[in-house]
């Protein structure tokens, strides 16, 4: 079975400081694998994800994730923490190549900006 | 383009009491997920719709929760009795048909907050 783990519920940093969060997986078959992010009260939406090529990923508000199999992780960073970053972020893993798509979410991580 | 639509946004109920959720997903998307997603935790998956059949239910507690997707479109998902244990956000997904698309991008509506008192 997969599975997800973040690692730190809550993360701090200072505005403009290196934002990086961890995520691990464990799956039986090549995964793929997402970031998403949920503001307050609202739905999650795609930060960015690995499916196969390139395993450094960039996505949107100047995030990027690298794939790394020999570490089954799947780490989310950005050079410069912004206040709008504040948020919920989730990582999740589904089966690559299998048509359920079905997606299996860590815990979350809750990044806090201090200005 | 507009977003998945899902309604009521918050539901307070007492337990053993029943409740229904809807949700509208994004046109033309052929598959819907309902997440469960209970505070301080991740989204977990409780039924996913490829049009009007069930691909995944294993996590649904079949005893208590019901879905439907009457013609592959708009979707409730049903709780009766309802239990302490169920308050939680309620979130609806679309996507584009998994099978053709299996890294596809999941769209998620607001979600509706439950409370069981």
């Amino acid at each position: 079975a997969q599975s997800v783990t973040q690692l730190g519920s809550h993360v701090s940093v200072s505005e403009g400081a290196l934002v990086l969060l961890r995520c691990n997986y464990s799956s039986s078959v090549p995964p793929y694998l997402f970031w998403y992010v949920q503001y307050p009260n609202q739905g999650l939406q795609l930060l960015l994800k690995y499916t196969t090529g390139a395993t450094l990923v960039k996505g949107i508000n100047g995030f990027e994730a690298e794939f790394k199999k020999s570490e089954t992780s799947f780490h989310l960073t950005k050079p410069s923490a912004h206040m709008s970053d504040a948020a919920e972020y989730f990582c999740a893993v589904s089966e690559g190549g299998k048509g359920a798509q079905k997606l299996v979410f860590g815990q979350g991580t809750r990044l806090t900006i201090n200005p | 383009e507009a977003g998945v639509a899902q309604s009521p946004r918050y539901k307070i109920i007492e337990k053993r009491q029943s409740v229904a959720f809807w949700c509208n997903p994004i046109s033309g998307h052929a598959t819907l997920y309902w997440y469960q997603q209970i505070l301080g935790q991740g989204p977990k998956l409780l039924i996913q719709f490829q049009n009007n059949g069930v691909v995944d239910d294993s996590q649904l507690p079949k005893d208590r929760f019901s879905a439907e997707r009457l013609k592959g479109v708009d979707s409730t998902l049903k709780i009766q009795p309802a239990k302490l244990e169920d308050s939680a956000v309620y979130l609806c997904a679309s996507s584009t048909q998994a099978q053709a698309n299996p890294g596809g991008e999941q769209y998620f509506g607001p979600g509706t907050r439950l409370t069981v008192t």
